[in-house]
């Protein structure tokens, strides 16, 4: 099956600063990356995601990139801002299939 | 439109106690999973469903039993509970097929002492 593995377990950073969190997964027919944020004692909320058939995509502040051949996929988060201090999952899906294979986290804490 | 809900929110048992963890959803998402998440190990996947009727095992199924009687509720029920079934519990739901976003409940916190 499926494994995904993400670096690194926490982050510190400035605010303003940018911040990156890598995943790689194992499963060549993963075919979805979705990207988790969960704030503290909260439900994990999707905030973007990317398919295969594409290498990056943004949204505002955030952006994710994925190399196939490599089979990793990261998120970028830009301009951080406290708010943005949460636990981030990544995960995949393989084939058609709905399963998501989570990474463990990464704790991200935006310091003033 | 309540999106996935789950009761209780927090729950003490013994060890060898049964409960049912309910889950519903009110999207018409044919797929519906079970998720504990423990420190450190993020979100293991338990049990699934792809409809009514229709269930299989994710990674980390033993101790657990769910069933699928319709669209909108997936149960999760613990027959005999352990200190290791201490965790969060979470459910998600999604249409089915590969792309669409799993929509997560606001969870059940475990604790069987």
């Amino acid at each position: 099956g499926e494994n995904v593995e993400q670096h690194p377990s926490t982050l510190s950073v400035q605010e303003g600063d940018s911040a990156v969190i890598k995943c790689t997964y194992s499963d060549s027919a993963s075919n979805y990356f979705p990207w988790y944020k969960q704030e503290l004692g909260k439900r994990p909320q999707l905030i973007i995601d990317i398919r295969s058939n594409v290498g990056e995509k943004k949204d505002q502040r955030i952006a994710v990139t994925l190399n196939k051949t490599a089979k990793h996929f990261s998120l970028h988060i830009t301009e951080t801002q406290p708010e943005d201090s949460a636990v981030y999952f990544c995960a995949g899906v393989t084939g058609g299939g709905n399963k998501l294979t989570f990474g463990t986290g990464t704790q991200l804490k935006v310091e003033l | 439109n309540a999106g996935v809900t789950q009761t209780p929110k927090f729950q003490v048992l013994k060890t060898g106690q049964s409960m049912t963890l309910q889950c519903a959803q009110d999207m018409n998402h044919e797929y519906m999973s079970w998720y504990r998440q423990d420190p450190g190990m993020g979100l293991r996947l338990i049990h699934y469903s792809v409809g009514a009727g229709i269930t299989d095992q994710g990674e980390v199924p033993n101790g657990y039993n769910v069933s699928r009687s319709t669209t909108e509720d997936f149960p999760l029920r613990l027959l005999s509970a352990a200190p290791s079934q201490t965790s969060v519990y979470f459910c998600a739901s999604s249409y089915l097929g590969g792309g669409y976003e799993q929509y997560f409940g606001p969870g059940t916190r475990l604790t069987v002492t």
